[in-house]
């Protein structure tokens, strides 16, 4: 079966780094996703990785081993605005997204 | 602001009513997209429409229906809504079926009693 795992839960603290990781074991690979949804609002889309290696978007960066089918979001200088859930999904041979369930990411100050 | 607007945004319903939950978009995208999102589960693709005239089913289709008439509307429908139907349902829509950008609505919270 396919199968996205990441972390529940994380707390971290204002102005440091946090580091989200994603594994996943799916049917092909079409590219890999990571979204932020904040508490009872939509998911908004963050990154996109298709080939290994860092994608850096300010402050936010995201990293992709295909051969380990493992990805992370790196969230540099957190902001209390990070606090949200971030979805990691990968685009399989048929073009399905399969989402992993989340991670909870806490700022404290 | 061009995006997805879903309607209702909240609503309670009685087992055994029938509901349709609205999804529009102004983006001119392709491909649509329901889902559902339950506490500790990933989102779930409920149906899905890669171009108007066209739908399939998701992981969970088993009690909603969809149609596309056009480009715009996404319409899902619960026959005769259960208790296990409550859940939060976002619409999302992208250019194509072959990208994982989506662009999602703010969602519509269904409680069935």
């Amino acid at each position: 079966g396919q199968n996205i795992d990441q972390p529940t839960e994380m707390t971290a603290t204002e102005g440091a780094i946090v580091q989200i990781n994603c594994t996943y074991q799916t049917s092909g690979f079409n590219g890999l996703f990571w979204y932020q949804q904040h508490a009872g609002e939509a998911p908004t889309f963050l990154s996109y990785n298709v080939l290994d290696g860092l994608e850096e978007k300010g402050r936010f960066s995201s990293f992709l081993s295909r051969s380990k089918g493992y990805s992370y979001l790196l969230l540099k200088e957190l902001q209390m605005k990070d606090s949200a859930s971030y979805l990691c999904a990968v685009l399989d041979s048929n073009y399905q997204l399969i989402w992993g369930a989340g991670t909870k990411l806490i700022i404290k100050p | 602001i061009a995006g997805i607007t879903q309607a209702p945004t909240s609503q309670i319903l009685a087992a055994g009513r029938r509901m349709t939950l609205r999804c529009t978009q102004d983006m001119r995208h392709n491909a649509m997209y329901w889902y559902r999102q339950d506490l500790g589960l990933g989102l779930r693709l409920i149906h899905y429409s890669n171009t108007a005239g066209t739908t399939g089913k998701g992981e969970v289709p088993d009690g909603y229906s969809v149609s596309r008439a056009n480009t715009d509307d996404f319409p899902l429908t619960l026959a005769s809504a259960v208790p296990s139907q409550t859940s939060v349902y976002f619409c999302a829509s992208s250019d194509s079926m072959d990208t994982g950008e989506l662009f999602f609505g703010e969602g519509s919270r269904l409680t069935v009693l």
